[in-house]
């Protein structure tokens, strides 16, 4: 089954506490893009990447690393995890077509709680 | 700032009611896409649109493109209780690149 798998699904760490969220997926897309979502504000996004060891920065980056070292995978990465970084995490994955505007194929979200 | 304003945010309606979600941004985008979002899960995608003018059918749900590429809107004919979610517009910040901004989403709740 073509999908985007994340884990965790729910995470509650404390404030400092390096944590990473993994993402994978099966369709071979080259786009991978990581958002948080939180009441009001819609997903914004925090990292994207075009292809193996191609990566940039969305509308969020602070606070965070990402990596792309294999075609499936694209960990997101909170070296000193904050309270403002409570939120509601997806993960998204498309090809890269003659436009930008691929289907994007979401994850089941992670939920993260920094106490 | 938010580039891509929607509205209502929230709307209650009883089954078969007509409704319309509009997205609306002081900038042109390229194109624009709705997704829905149901509870527990990732966004979906509905519909893309491309070129200023376009309309699209998806059954019950119509979506539209503004003329100068500003602003969309959906609207859903005799809505039913599965038409319930978060419906988001989205869009490419800047043309050729795939940096995305979404709207801050409307919540559609449809009564039986």
């Amino acid at each position: 089954e073509a999908q985007v798998t994340q884990n965790p699904r729910y995470l509650i760490t404390v404030t400092g506490k390096k944590l990473t969220v993994t993402c994978s997926q099966n369709m071979n897309h080259e786009y991978m893009s990581w958002y948080r979502q939180d009441p009001g504000l819609g997903l914004r996004q925090i990292y994207y990447s075009m292809n193996v060891e191609v990566t940039d920065k969305g509308d969020v980056p602070e606070g965070y690393k990402v990596s792309r070292k294999e075609k499936r995978n694209f960990p997101l990465i909170l070296e000193s995890p904050s309270p403002n970084q409570t939120s509601l995490y997806f993960c998204a994955s498309s090809f890269i077509g003659t436009g930008p505007y691929n289907e994007q194929f979401f994850g089941p979200g992670t939920r993260l709680t920094v106490l | 700032t938010q580039l891509l304003e929607q509205s209502p945010q929230f709307l209650s309606i009883q089954e078969g009611e007509n409704l319309t979600v509009y997205c609306n941004s002081s900038s042109v985008f390229s194109s624009l896409q709705w997704y829905r979002q149901e509870p527990g899960e990732g966004p979906v995608l509905l519909v893309t649109v491309v070129t200023g003018g376009e309309v699209k059918k998806l059954k019950r749900l119509t979506f539209q493109f503004g003329d100068a590429r500003k602003d969309s809107s959906l609207h859903i004919t005799a809505a039913q209780p599965g038409d319930t979610g978060l419906y988001l517009c989205a869009g490419p910040l800047d043309s050729g690149t795939y940096k995305y901004i979404f709207g801050t989403g409307t919540r559609l709740k449809v009564l039986a």
